[in-house]
C-alpha cells in the first residue's frame, strides 16, 4: 500500500470554526488531492497539487483553501466549517497526471 | 453535469457467479478509465484500468471492457467471491490533471 496518512481520522467541530485536515505521504509524488465523499455523489474533487506551491481547483472548491509547503504534505482547510462540510475526507497521490491515484484512509468531519 | 454516471447502486449476485458493473461516460475527450473498489471506513483502492486504445484488460478475475462508440465500461468479476463486496467506483481522465469519478454500486455477494 502507498504511504500515506491523514489526521485527525474523525473530527467533530462547530459551524464557524475553521478547520485544517492534514495528508502526510512517504512515497514523494508529485501529484496530490482531496476529495469529499458523500451518499448520492460518489467522489468530488475539491483541490489538488502537481507540485510544492502548485494547487488548482477541483470542483467543489468553494469554501475550502489547500496548501502545500513540502512535498510530502498537503493540507485542507476549512475557512469557516458549515453543516454542508459534512462529509468523509479523502486524500489521494499520484506519480503522474490523472495516472492510477492513491487513496488514503479518509477523515470523517461532523459539523454540528 | 455527470459526465461520468453508474446508473445502478447496488447489485446482488450468487457467489461463484459473475458480477457485472456498469459505468456510461458522456465526455468524448475520456481516454483512460479505472475502477475502484472501496470498503466501509476504508479509502478507495486501485483495481484496474483501461487505455481508450484497447477494448478490454484483464487482471485476474477481474476483466475491464471498453466500448468506446457507446461510451460503455464494465468491469466483469468471476468468479465472484463474498470478499468481493464493496462499493465500486469508475473513473475517468482526458488530457487533464484530473479524475471524474461515478456515484459508485455497491456489490453484495451471497453465499
Amino acid at each position: 500500500d502507498a504511504g500515506i496518512t491523514q489526521s485527525p481520522r474523525h473530527k467533530v467541530t462547530e459551524t464557524g470554526t475553521p478547520v485544517t485536515l492534514r495528508c502526510h505521504q512517504t512515497e514523494n509524488h508529485r501529484y496530490m488531492y482531496w476529495y469529499r465523499q458523500d451518499p448520492g455523489h460518489g467522489l468530488r474533487l475539491i483541490h489538488y497539487s502537481y507540485g510544492v506551491k502548485d494547487t488548482d481547483k477541483g470542483e467543489v472548491s468553494d469554501g475550502y483553501s489547500v496548501s502545500r509547503s513540502k512535498t510530502e504534505d498537503f493540507l485542507l482547510t476549512l475557512e469557516s466549517a458549515t453543516s454542508s462540510q459534512t462529509s468523509v475526507y479523502f486524500c489521494a497521490i499520484s506519480e503522474a497526471s490523472a495516472y492510477e491515484q492513491y487513496f488514503g484512509p479518509g477523515t470523517r468531519l461532523t459539523v454540528t | 453535469d455527470q459526465q461520468v454516471k453508474q446508473n445502478s447502486p447496488s447489485l446482488s449476485v450468487q457467489e461463484g457467479r459473475i458480477s457485472i458493473l456498469n459505468c456510461d461516460y458522456t465526455n468524448s475527450m475520456f481516454d483512460y478509465f479505472l475502477w475502484y473498489k472501496k470498503y466501509p471506513a476504508e479509502g478507495p483502492t486501485f483495481l484496474i484500468s483501461i487505455s481508450s486504445i484497447k477494448d478490454k484488460n484483464e487482471d485476474g478475475r477481474f476483466t475491464v471492457f471498453l466500448n468506446k462508440s457507446a461510451k460503455h465500461l464494465s468491469l466483469h468479476i468471476v468468479p465472484s467471491q463474498p470478499g468481493d463486496s464493496a462499493v465500486y467506483f469508475c473513473a475517468a481522465s482526458g488530457h487533464t490533471d484530473k479524475l471524474i469519478f461515478g456515484t459508485g454500486t455497491r456489490l453484495q455477494v451471497f453465499p
